[in-house]
């Protein structure tokens, strides 16, 4: 069975300072990975997705994460965290077959001025 | 501009009644997706569907009800037998495929009187 555990249900950094968010998965198979944000009464968009192929991806608003099958992590990173960054994060891994998400509880982003 | 409409943005329900959530979605995507939202437990999958007429139970199907009459269209319906419905719905949308993005609406806030 797939499963995705985001460490640290709410995170705070200073404006400027690296933003690092955690997500390790369970997979059998290889897997289809995906970052999303959600601002406050709003739906999730979708920040990036690794499939196949280059480990390190780049998404919007400067966001980036790397897929290492080893520590079967994919942890979402900003260089300079913004006052605009700050909202929830959700990891979800794809599952074969169904095509369903499994999504983490979220990470809450507070950026502090 | 396409995209995924649900409403109303607010729903309230009053005891024993049952209220139908909307979600429109013009991606021509084939498969729809209910997630309900609580706080600190990320998304849980109510219902999802990947062909018109049909459809299968997500991980709370219980007190829900679905209907895909047509490609762009999956209404759900909270029953009277959910006995706690307060909560954020979302819907989302995605082509077939294991790497495919789910799109999500912007969602319905379900408050009981």
């Amino acid at each position: 069975a797939q499963s995705v555990t985001q460490l640290g249900s709410h995170v705070s950094v200073s404006e400027g300072a690296l933003v690092l968010l955690r997500c390790n998965y369970s997979s059998s198979v290889p897997p289809y990975l995906f970052w999303y944000v959600q601002y406050p009464n709003q739906g999730l968009q979708l920040l990036l997705k690794y499939t196949t192929g280059a480990t390190l991806v780049k998404g919007i608003n400067g966001f980036e994460a790397e897929f290492k099958k080893s520590e079967t992590s994919f942890h979402l990173t900003k260089p300079s965290a913004h006052m605009s960054d700050a909202a929830e994060y959700f990891c979800a891994v794809s599952t074969s077959g169904t095509y369903k998400y499994i999504f983490g509880t979220g990470t809450r982003l507070k950026v502090l001025a | 501009d396409g995209g995924i409409t649900q409403s109303p943005k607010y729903l309230f329900r009053k005891e024993g009644q049952n209220v139908t959530l909307s979600c429109e979605q013009n991606l021509n995507h084939d498969a729809m997706y209910w997630y309900r939202q609580d706080p600190g437990q990320g998304l849980r999958l109510i219902y999802y569907s990947q062909i018109v007429n049909d459809f299968q139970k997500g991980d709370i199907a219980e007190g829900y009800s679905v209907s895909r009459e047509k490609k762009e269209s999956f209404p759900l319906t909270v029953t009277s037998a959910q006995k706690n419905p307060t909560a954020f719905y979302l819907c989302a949308s995605s082509s077939l495929g294991q790497q495919e993005t789910q799109y999500f609406g912007p969602g319905t806030r379900l408050l009981v009187l």
